[in-house]
C-alpha cells in the first residue's frame, strides 16, 4: 500500500513554455502533499506544502507564481512550472501524508525529470 | 529552523559486514520523527525505517536498526549482513511538520 504516482516521469520542453505534473496517491486519501526538488548529487529541498482545498505553503525563496501547486483533490496535486527556464532543470519529486501533517510518515514519488532548453 | 546533518558524504562496506551512518539534528521540539530514506539509482524514494522522538526503544526492521540518543539529538543507522542491493544514498530526515533531509550518505558495497 501507500502507492504515490507521478506523470510525466520525464520531460523537456522549450524556454518559456510551462509545464504540469501530476502527483496521485494510488491507495491512499492524501491530506498533505509536498513538492521537493532535488539537483544532482544533492539532498530534497522543501518547495511547497499543500493540504487538499487550501493554498499551498510556500518555502523561503520559493517564487509562488512561477512554482504553481493545486491539491485540488484527497488524491491529486499538480505543480506548475510556468514559464520555464533551463534553470528550473531539475527532478522534482512529491510526496504525500495520509494524516495530520505532524503524525504521518510521507510516502514519495518516483520523480519527474524537466530538463529546459 | 531544524537541521540534519549527515557528516560522512560517502561509506563503503563488505558485503555481509556491518556499516553505521551517521545523523545528528538541532531542534528545541520534544515531539517529532525521524527518518532514513534509501534512494537508489532509480531515484525512487524508500523508506527504511521510522522512529518517534517519544519512544525510548530503538526502532528495528530486519537487517536495520538504529540508535537514537534523545539527548545528543543523534540518530544513526546500522545495516547489518549488508547486501550488494543496500547500495544507495541514504538520507536522514526529521520530522515536526514538514520533512527536513540531510545532505545524504552514499553507500557502496563491496562484493
Amino acid at each position: 500500500g501507500a502507492v504515490v504516482s507521478q506523470h510525466p516521469s520525464r520531460v523537456i520542453c522549450k524556454s518559456g513554455t510551462s509545464v504540469k505534473i501530476e502527483c496521485r496517491s494510488l491507495d491512499f486519501q492524501a491530506t498533505t502533499m509536498f513538492w521537493y526538488r532535488q539537483f544532482p548529487k544533492q539532498s530534497l529541498m522543501l518547495m511547497a506544502t499543500s493540504n487538499e482545498g487550501s493554498k499551498a505553503t510556500y518555502e523561503q525563496g520559493v517564487e509562488k507564481d512561477k512554482f504553481l501547486i493545486n491539491h485540488a483533490s484527497l488524491t491529486l496535486s499538480t505543480l506548475t512550472v510556468t514559464s520555464a527556464h533551463p534553470e528550473d532543470s531539475s527532478f522534482y519529486i512529491c510526496s504525500a501524508s495520509q494524516g495530520p501533517i505532524f503524525q504521518e510518515t510521507q510516502y514519495f514519488g518516483p520523480g519527474t525529470r524537466l530538463l529546459v532548453l | 529552523a531544524q537541521t540534519v546533518t549527515q557528516s560522512q558524504p560517502e561509506m563503503s562496506v563488505q558485503e555481509a559486514e556491518t556499516v553505521t551512518l551517521s545523523c545528528t539534528y538541532d531542534t528545541s521540539e520534544s515531539d517529532y520523527y525521524l527518518f532514513w530514506y534509501k534512494q537508489p539509482p532509480s531515484r525512487q524514494m524508500i523508506l527504511v525505517i521510522r522512529q518517534e522522538a517519544y519512544k525510548q526503544q530503538n526502532a528495528t526492521e530486519n537487517r536495520f536498526s538504529v540508535n537514537f540518543q534523545k539527548a545528543a539529538k543523534s540518530f544513526s543507522l546500522k545495516i547489518s549482513d549488508s547486501q550488494l542491493g543496500d547500495a544507495a544514498m541514504y538520507f536522514c530526515a526529521y520530522k515536526d511538520g514538514d520533512m527536513r533531509f540531510g545532505a545524504g550518505t552514499r553507500l557502496t558495497v563491496k562484493p
